[in-house]
């Protein structure tokens, strides 16, 4: 059973703090790692597609890193902004998409 | 802006009831899929769809039939709905080829079966 486990499963912090979180996947028939923000009341809507093992991506205060042969991959946020407040999903993409359960980020101004 | 339309958002229904949860894009993506949303569970996939009049069967299709009759429409189908259905729907698409390609999402439909 492939599993893709995020962590941790919920996060509060205060605006202007940085936080990380962490996807741990399966090392082998890895094709693609998906990082999408899911605000309520809103569409999942797609942060970062990864497929390079030590692939960096960046997209404003947000960034992302790789490791294949490890099975982790990483999420940033600089500076955490209220408007970050979403569930962070990543999914591992082998010959389909298995999603993890997400990480429940609050930013309390 | 490209998009993905659920046509309800909050829908509440009866055991045995049939239930139609309908998905538009307007991207002319090749590849459409419904997933469902339960607390402590990631994403699941219940059915997808390649192309038209074309579908395969997820992770968890039982209980469910879908159809795809136009490209843009892909509709999910609770043939008698249970209570165990209770759940958040999400509908996606993605262009063909879909390995590396992101899903654009619907904002999901919260079914409710009494």
């Amino acid at each position: 059973i492939l599993n893709v486990e995020q962590s941790p499963q919920s996060l509060h912090v205060q605006e202007g703090d940085s936080t990380n979180f962490t996807c741990s996947f399966p090392s082998s028939n890895f094709y693609a790692l998906h990082w999408y923000r899911w605000e309520t009341a809103k569409s999942p809507e797609a942060l970062f597609v990864m497929t390079l093992n030590g692939d960096e991506k960046k997209k404003g205060r947000i960034s992302a890193t790789l490791n294949t042969k490890e099975g982790y991959s990483y999420l940033y946020i600089k500076g955490s902004q209220p408007e970050d407040s979403a569930t962070y999903l990543c999914a591992f993409n082998t010959d389909k998409l298995i999603f993890g359960t997400g990480t429940r980020l609050q930013v309390f101004p | 802006d490209v998009k993905v339309t659920q046509s309800s958002r909050y829908l509440v229904k009866r055991t045995g009831e049939k239930v139609f949860l309908e998905c538009v894009q307007d991207m002319d993506h090749e590849n459409m899929f419904w997933y469902r949303q339960d607390p402590g569970l990631g994403l699941r996939l219940i059915y997808f769809s390649y192309d038209v009049k074309m579908k395969e069967k997820g992770d968890i299709p039982e209980g469910y039939s879908v159809s795809r009759e136009k490209k843009e429409r892909f509709s999910l189908i609770l043939e008698s709905a249970s209570t165990n259905q209770t759940s958040m729907y999400l509908c996606a698409s993605t262009i063909a080829g879909f390995n590396n390609e992101k899903l654009f999402f619907g904002s999901g439909t919260q079914l409710s079966v009494l």
